[in-house]
């Protein structure tokens, strides 16, 4: 079946300094990737996302290239700010009997210190 | 818009209690699910429609049931509630698409003794 594997957390990374979450996933089809952002005590909400191979999504200064041969949608920031600590989960959208369904990474936790 | 809005905010059940998770959008989505989140479990979904009166089993559907008869309400209900069900619900919606955004609510943080 379908899934999601993302590196295990907690990381901690000074401010300005690079960041790279890792994500891999399988998938019977051509799945949408995204990656969405929860901060504390609130729901997730998307980050950014791609829809076909080689497809790169961004927002504020994040970034993920979708890579069908290594089956990866790795996030990258150049410079983290305290303001990105939060639980950064990686997502696939594809189909199934039923129409679609999205399954979700267990989370990679980002803290940022001053 | 309110977005995706769900009730309660928090609640704490005793083992064979039954209650119902409830959630609405008013943005004339067509998709909705419920997910729960466990500490290293990431989010696992319970169940999804794709519009009124069709719905489908996720991940673990088990000691769960939902129903949708209006587009914009998908409850979730628990029959008899177990320990093992304390966890965080969050209810999604979207439009049908696999590229669509899933719109999350506030969450239902869920104790059960």
């Amino acid at each position: 079946g379908n899934s999601v594997t993302q590196m295990e957390g907690p990381v901690t990374l000074s401010e300005e300094a690079f960041l790279t979450i890792n994500c891999t996933y399988t998938a019977t089809g051509y799945p949408s990737l995204f990656w969405y952002v929860q901060y504390p005590g609130e729901g997730l909400q998307l980050l950014l996302k791609a829809t076909k191979a080689d497809d790169k999504g961004s927002n504020k200064g994040f970034e993920a290239t979708y890579r069908k041969e290594t089956t990866s949608f790795h996030l990258e920031k150049g410079s983290v700010q305290v303001s990105d600590s939060a639980v950064y989960f990686c997502a696939l959208s594809d189909q199934n009997t039923g129409g679609f369904k999205t399954i979700f990474g267990a989370g990679t936790r980002l803290f940022v210190k001053a | 818009n309110a977005g995706v809005t769900q009730t309660p905010k928090f609640q704490v059940l005793k083992t064979g209690q039954s209650m119902t998770l409830q959630c609405a959008q008013d943005m004339n989505h067509e998709y909705m699910s419920w997910y729960r989140q466990d500490p290293g479990m990431g989010l696992r979904l319970i169940h999804y429609s794709v519009g009124a009166g069709i719905t489908d089993q996720g991940e673990v559907p088990n000691g769960y049931n939902v129903s949708r008869s209006t587009t914009e309400d998908f409850p979730l209900r628990l029959l008899s509630a177990a320990p093992s069900q304390t966890s965080v619900y969050f209810c999604a919606s979207s439009y049908l698409g696999l590229e669509e955004t899933q719109y999350f609510g506030p969450g239902t943080r869920l104790l059960v003794l």
